[in-house]
């Protein structure tokens, strides 16, 4: 079975430049989340979907940052435009909708360097 | 306010010793607790759970022990093998959040010394 893919691994941008990351999650799952994980810190969640549906976005900052999930499936977060505290790795990371622990999948991340 | 709470930022054993690693958290609607496992350049990777209705939950090496009454956690491995050695994230989710929000602790860095 094949793991949640992320792209890209690493990105530099200069401080107000932007950027976009991709994930695609694994097959059947219904639920993708994106995570910021700044160094040295626990992963925070950016924005939680239901298929296709937003169900919590509370702690997206609307203000730079985007996310859509048109499909259902692969997902697209894109910050515009960067300051240098959204350094931090994205991860991204999907679930069975009816899983009754809750395990996540994660993929390997995308690390961003704002300069 | 940091809902779950991982106190040490690292812990070093000595192979084949015991490893306890500590977590607390201060949200009465947690009803599932998880324990990842992180290498350098990866994602983390899921390890073990407990539901909020047990105290007790082992796999091979691995036993997650819950004390609600405390509201904390402990993620003991016996033995530690230098294998063993990453970062060791808590998360806890809330009762009837959809599928798999979870809250994450900053995470405790092993390290197992041969």
């Amino acid at each position: 079975e094949a793991g949640v893919a992320q792209s890209p691994r690493y990105k530099i941008i200069e401080k107000r430049q932007s950027v976009a990351f991709w994930c695609n999650p694994i097959s059947g799952h219904a639920t993708l989340y994106w995570y910021q994980q700044i160094l040295g810190q626990g992963p925070k969640l950016l924005i939680q979907f239901q298929n296709n549906g937003v169900v919590d976005d509370s702690q997206l900052p609307k203000d730079r940052f985007s996310a859509e999930r048109l499909k259902g499936v692969d997902s697209t977060l894109k910050i515009q435009p960067a300051k240098l505290e959204d350094s931090a790795v994205y991860l991204c990371a999907s679930s069975l909708t009816l899983s009754n622990t809750g395990e996540l999948f994660f993929g390997e991340g995308s690390r961003l360097t704002v300069l | 306010d940091q809902q779950v709470k991982q106190n040490s930022p690292s812990l070093s054993v000595q192979e084949g010793r015991i490893s306890i690693l500590n977590c607390d958290y201060t949200n009465s609607m947690f009803d599932y607790f998880l324990w990842y496992k992180k290498y350098p350049a990866e994602g983390p990777t899921f390890l073990i759970s407990i539901s909020s209705i047990k105290d007790k939950n082992e796999d091979g090496r691995f036993t997650v022990f819950l004390n609600k009454s405390a509201k904390h956690l402990s993620l003991h491995i016996v033995p530690s093998q230098p294998g063993d050695s990453a970062v060791y994230f808590c998360a806890a989710r809330e009762l009837g959040t959809n599928a798999g929000k979870s809250t994450f602790g900053d995470g405790t860095t092993l390290t197992v010394k041969p």
